[in-house]
């Protein structure tokens, strides 16, 4: 089955940093990746995703997501970091009839 | 542009009690699912539809049960309510296989 590991709980950046939160995947054959936010009371809001092609995927708010095949990782990534993107972030892989999530990693952005 | 519309937003039930928890969605969208939300679990599919008569278990089907008699609703029912269906409750939907999914705002429920 395909699946996705978040390795970091918690992400704490400063306002204006760049930010980093991490994912690798375990799928057999081609990965359909996905990023979720989720803001506090609120489902998860799509922010990009990779079927296929460049490697480099840009999303909603100014994210970005890198697909390293070597290294099975689909790290998202943002050049600046707002106090508002401070939320809980999942990466997700397709499988199936089936969207499989990581834990998800809590990222703040202090001012 | 309603999305995906949960009902209700809070539940607290007693435990052997049943309800159903609604969902409705006006994308004309085939795939509908169910997931639960625990701490540090991320989202475990329950049940997921792939059109208007057809449903499928999930990774933690159990006690639940669910109907697709149209498109647009997606109900999950709580057979006999236990402390373990605690959980935070999203209904999702999507246009096909490999596109994103939308999701409600969730069913917070408490089993006492």
């Amino acid at each position: 089955a395909q699946s996705v590991a978040q390795p970091e709980d918690q992400v704490n950046v400063a306002e204006g940093n760049p930010l980093t939160v991490k994912c690798t995947y375990s799928v057999s054959g081609n990965p359909y990746l996905f990023w979720y936010v989720q803001y506090p009371n609120r489902g998860l809001q799509f922010l990009l995703k990779y079927i296929t092609g460049d490697n480099l995927v840009k999303g909603s708010y100014g994210f970005e997501a890198e697909f390293n095949k070597s290294q099975t990782s689909f790290h998202l990534k943002k050049p600046s970091a707002l106090v508002s993107d401070s939320a809980l972030y999942f990466c997700a892989v397709r499988d199936s009839n089936d969207m499989r999530f990581g834990a998800g990693t809590r990222l703040t952005v202090k001012p | 542009n309603a999305g995906v519309t949960q009902t209700p937003k809070f539940q607290v039930l007693k435990t052997g009690q049943s309800m159903t928890l609604q969902c409705a969605q006006d994308m004309n969208h085939e795939y509908m699912s169910w997931y639960r939300q625990d701490p540090g679990m991320g989202l475990r599919l329950i049940h997921y539809s792939v059109g208007a008569g057809i449903t499928d278990q999930g990774e933690v089907p159990n006690g639940y049960n669910v109907s697709r008699s149209t498109t647009e609703d997606f109900p999950l029912r709580l057979l006999s309510a236990a402390p373990s269906q605690t959980s935070v409750y999203f209904c999702a939907s999507s246009r096909q296989y490999n596109s994103p999914l939308h999701f409600g705002n969730g069913t917070r429920l408490t089993v006492t």
